[in-house]
């Protein structure tokens, strides 16, 4: 089977960076992705990673350590339309679909 | 743009019932799931389809069932609706093999379950 840890809950100040972590243990690794989701939307993707290191896209930056099962995402510049819940989630192989985490919500305050 | 369209936003439905809820996806996209959302649980996998007439159990399927007749359609069944299958559902479609990373989700059926 397959796990992943996040933090239920992040707040952090307009104009700051903040990093939400995950940690995953899975039989097989074949990516880890984030998703996006604001109150009463559909989640939305936001990156993957299939190999270690920082992705960047625009604001926002995702890294993946396949040897410690860690990734996380990094938000610079932060805005209030940022706050959201934000999803890790990995497939254990190119054949099976994505598990998520339980999400992190962030609160974004002036 | 790819467009997941669930066909119904709000539902409330008596213990009991046959529930269905319709899913279309307008991409061609091969890969189609059900997902749950309940507040502190995240999403969990219901079911999902790789192809036309397939079908494969997630992580919490009982109670459920689904029908991919079409490829653009997925339907997921509740054959007799329960108070703790009140949820809201989510369904996603994505491409082939390759691009099953990137889920496209529709908006959401809120289903009360009284």
């Amino acid at each position: 089977g397959q796990s992943l840890e996040q933090p239920s809950e992040v707040t952090a100040v307009e104009g700051a960076i903040v990093q939400i972590n995950c940690t995953y243990q899975t039989s097989g690794f074949y990516g880890l992705s984030w998703y996006q989701q604001h109150d009463g939307g559909a989640p939305t993707f936001l990156s993957y990673n299939a190999l270690d290191g920082l992705e960047e896209t625009g604001r926002f930056s995702s890294f993946l350590s396949r040897s410690d099962s860690y990734g996380y995402l990094l938000l610079q510049e932060l805005q209030m339309k940022d706050s959201a819940s934000y999803f890790c989630a990995v497939r254990a192989s190119g054949n099976t679909p994505l598990v998520f985490g339980k999400g992190t919500r962030l609160s974004v305050i002036a | 743009d790819v467009k997941v369209t669930q066909s119904s936003r709000y539902l409330v439905k008596r213990t009991g019932e046959k529930v269905f809820l319709e899913c279309v996806q307008d991409m061609d996209h091969e890969n189609m799931f059900w997902y749950r959302q309940d507040p502190g649980l995240g999403l969990r996998l219901i079911y999902f389809s790789y192809d036309v007439k397939m079908k494969e159990k997630g992580d919490i399927p009982e109670g459920y069932s689904v029908s991919r007749e079409k490829k653009e359609r997925f339907s997921l069944i509740l054959e007799s609706a329960s108070t703790n299958q009140t949820s809201m559902y989510l369904c996603a479609s994505s491409a082939g093999v390759g691009g099953a990373n990137v889920l496209t989700f529709g908006a959401g059926s809120r289903l009360t379950v009284l």
